[in-house]
């Protein structure tokens, strides 16, 4: 079965610095990689997603990850951060088979001035 | 095009009593699922359908939650009775045949239980 770590529950950062939020995973094969943004009373927004090809992928609002099949990993990146980024991201795998995505347990960025 | 819609917002509810929510998919998506999303977790899967057949149930508390997606597009999801730990946003996304395009979420319906 499939499973996503999100190994850090919470990031602070200040506004303009860099970012790098983590995501492993385990699956026996090359998974299908998402990460989706959920700010405050909203739903899941799709901000990037892999399944082939280049293994750096880019995305909307500035985002990118890279997809690491050694270290099993699927990092988000950005390169300056701003306070409208403060949300709680979500790193996921989908299997080849079927349609499931499963989450990780998500990691709540913080902005500061 | 329109997104996936949910209703209702919000609901809050007393122990042992009934609930249901509404979903009604991107046109033309196939697949839909509903979502637990507990306070401070990631979104875990209940059920999922493809068109109106049931592809995967087998996290669903089939004691107390029931769905059905009639015709293959909208969908309801029901608790009876409800349970204080089932307080949650209940999520319902959808997404074309293959999981490679990702999903598409609605807003959630969040459900207090007291």
């Amino acid at each position: 079965a499939q499973s996503v770590t999100q190994p850090d529950i919470h990031i602070t950062v200040s506004e303009g610095a860099s970012l790098e939020l983590r995501c492993n995973y385990s699956y026996g094969a090359t998974p299908y990689l998402f990460w989706y943004v959920q700010s405050p009373g909203q739903g899941l927004q799709l901000l990037l997603k892999y399944f082939s090809g280049d293994t750096l992928v880019q995305g909307i609002k500035g985002f990118e990850a890279e997809f690491k099949r050694s270290q099993s990993s699927f990092n988000l990146r950005k390169p300056s951060v701003h306070w409208s980024d403060a949300a709680e991201y979500f790193c996921a795998v989908g299997a080849n088979a079927g349609n499931m995505l499963t989450f990780g347990g998500g990691t709540r960025l913080m902005v500061k001035p | 095009e329109a997104g996936v819609a949910q209703s209702p917002r919000y609901k809050i509810i007393e122990k042992r009593q009934s609930v249901a929510f509404w979903c009604n998919p991107i046109s033309g998506h196939a697949t839909l699922y509903w979502y637990q999303q507990i306070l401070g977790q990631g979104p875990k899967l209940l059920i999922q359908f493809q068109n109106n057949g049931v592809v995967d149930d087998s996290q669903l508390p089939k004691d107390r939650f029931s769905a059905e997606r009639l015709k293959g597009v909208d969908s309801t999801l029901k608790i009876q009775p409800a349970k204080l730990e089932d307080s949650a946003v209940y999520l319902c996304a959808s997404s074309q045949t293959s999981v490679r395009h990702g999903y598409t979420f609605g807003s959630g319906t969040r459900l207090t239980v007291v």
